[in-house]
């Protein structure tokens, strides 16, 4: 079983649509999580970390489940500039990130 | 703030060579991560140098090995190159001690293709 798993994808919305997709992991004793951005041939970029809690930064919303052990991004209102690859991150340790293969998303005028 | 900096940011090398990428960390970060990136897939971790030596290493086969330099710049280093190494290779840097996750903040990629 892969570390991280996300939904795989493409998801094609219109503007102003929401969209959320999901990504799973395996080791119980991951503390930490995030979800990076990568644009097309491009280097990946924090978008935000997931808290306990949830979180939102503007239209993004973060969910962590510890329970079912998966974590969620939810985009709002969406924008044509939203398109690109959204990447699971956890760290099972103190040194690696551990990502996901990414799920894309592409936002349509 | 200078940030990552990779060279060079495309290569092309036959099967069987040999292969030196280079990175240069952020300013005031003095630990570098380096990543694989195969097409359609998220980056897989390699290894990760702090203060001149190995601090960790993912699954990747001895003949990935690499260098970090007094002035935290760092090297990835692989050998009898195989059609599979092609990929994006991602180097990040980070400072670690400053709270419980350091953010990586990632250089370009070299995108290199063995042939």
């Amino acid at each position: 079983r892969k570390e991280v798993e996300q939904d795989p994808g493409p998801f094609n919305v219109p503007e102003g649509a929401t969209v959320a997709f999901n990504c799973t992991y395996s080791n119980s004793a991951s503390q930490s999580f995030f979800w990076y951005r990568q644009d097309c041939r491009k280097e990946p970029k924090l978008l935000m970390s997931v808290y306990s809690s949830g979180n939102e930064d503007g239209r993004f919303t973060a969910q962590l489940n510890r329970a079912s052990q998966y974590i969620s991004l939810l985009i709002r209102d969406s924008k044509l500039s939203d398109s690109a690859t959204y990447l699971c991150v956890v760290i099972p340790n103190d040194y690696k990130l551990s990502f996901g293969a990414g799920t894309t998303v592409t936002v349509r005028a | 703030e200078t940030g990552v900096t990779q060279s060079p940011t495309h290569l092309i090398k036959t099967r069987g060579q040999q292969v030196t990428l280079r990175c240069s960390s952020q300013s005031g970060h003095n630990t570098v991560s380096w990543y694989q990136q195969a097409l359609g897939q998220g980056p897989q971790f390699i290894f990760q140098y702090y203060r001149e030596e190995e601090n960790g290493r993912g699954n990747f086969p001895p003949r990935f090995s690499g260098l970090q330099f007094p002035n935290y710049s760092s090297e990835l280093n692989v050998n009898a190159l195989e059609l599979d190494d092609s990929a994006l290779y991602l180097c990040a840097s980070s400072s670690p001690g400053q709270g419980a996750y350091n953010e990586q903040f990632f250089g370009p990629g070299t995108r290199l293709t063995v042939l």
